[in-house]
């Protein structure tokens, strides 16, 4: 079935460090990819998306690529603030299950100043 | 905006009491969800609907029923309720296509005791 790994937290990073979360999927046809960040006491929001291969989406500073050779759709910013500290999902969603999204576990980015 | 509007915020249920979760949106989406969210675990699929009169089960529907009379509305039913159904409960919804993000609400955080 269609899964989504992306790697353990806690990550604590000083401000105007490099992030990098990585994630990775397993899908049977070709889904959409999206990361959404979810702050303290609220619902999340999307962060950013990508439908195809080779897509880069972008928002905020954040920057993800939608690499099916390698299943992979990486979330990075250069240079993180405080305020970035959340924690970050990424997903999937395919034509089954009424487009229903998949996620990973969550990772949780601390950043301080 | 309102977008997604979850009530209650919070909730503290006696075993065995049952309740309902509201979730109505604004934004004329056909497809809406409820998800739970559990610590480390990510958010897990519960109940979809791609449409007024038409449920789904999604990944862990048991102890929970819906109906969605309404595009609007999709409220979530608790009959039963058990200690393992502790956790955040999120609605979302949005349009057919899998490429559109879904929007989420704030969230209920429901303790069973």
């Amino acid at each position: 079935g269609n899964s989504v790994t992306q790697m353990e937290g806690p990550v604590t990073l000083s401000e105007e460090a490099f992030l990098t979360i990585n994630c990775t999927y397993t899908a049977t046809g070709y889904p959409s990819l999206f990361w959404y960040v979810q702050y303290p006491g609220e619902g999340l929001q999307l962060l950013l998306k990508a439908t195809k291969a080779d897509d880069k989406g972008s928002n905020k500073g954040f920057e993800a690529t939608y690499r099916k050779e390698t299943t992979s759709f990486h979330l990075e910013k250069g240079s993180v603030q405080v305020s970035d500290s959340a924690v970050y999902f990424c997903a999937l969603s395919e034509r089954q299950a009424g487009t229903a999204l998949i996620f990973g576990k969550g990772t949780t980015l601390s950043v301080s100043s | 905006n309102a977008g997604v509007t979850q009530t209650p915020k919070f909730r503290i249920l006696k075993i065995g009491q049952s309740m309902t979760l509201q979730c109505t949106q604004d934004m004329n989406h056909n497809y809406m969800y409820w998800y739970r969210q559990d610590p480390g675990m990510g958010l897990k699929l519960i109940y979809y609907s791609v449409g007024a009169g038409i449920t789904d089960k999604g990944e862990v529907p048991n102890g929970y029923n819906v109906s969605r009379s309404t595009t609007e509305d999709f409220p979530l039913r608790l009959e039963l309720a058990a200690p393992s159904q502790t956790s955040v409960y999120f609605c979302a919804s949005s349009y057919w296509d899998n490429n559109q993000p879904q929007h989420f609400g704030d969230g209920t955080r429901l303790s069973i005791l």
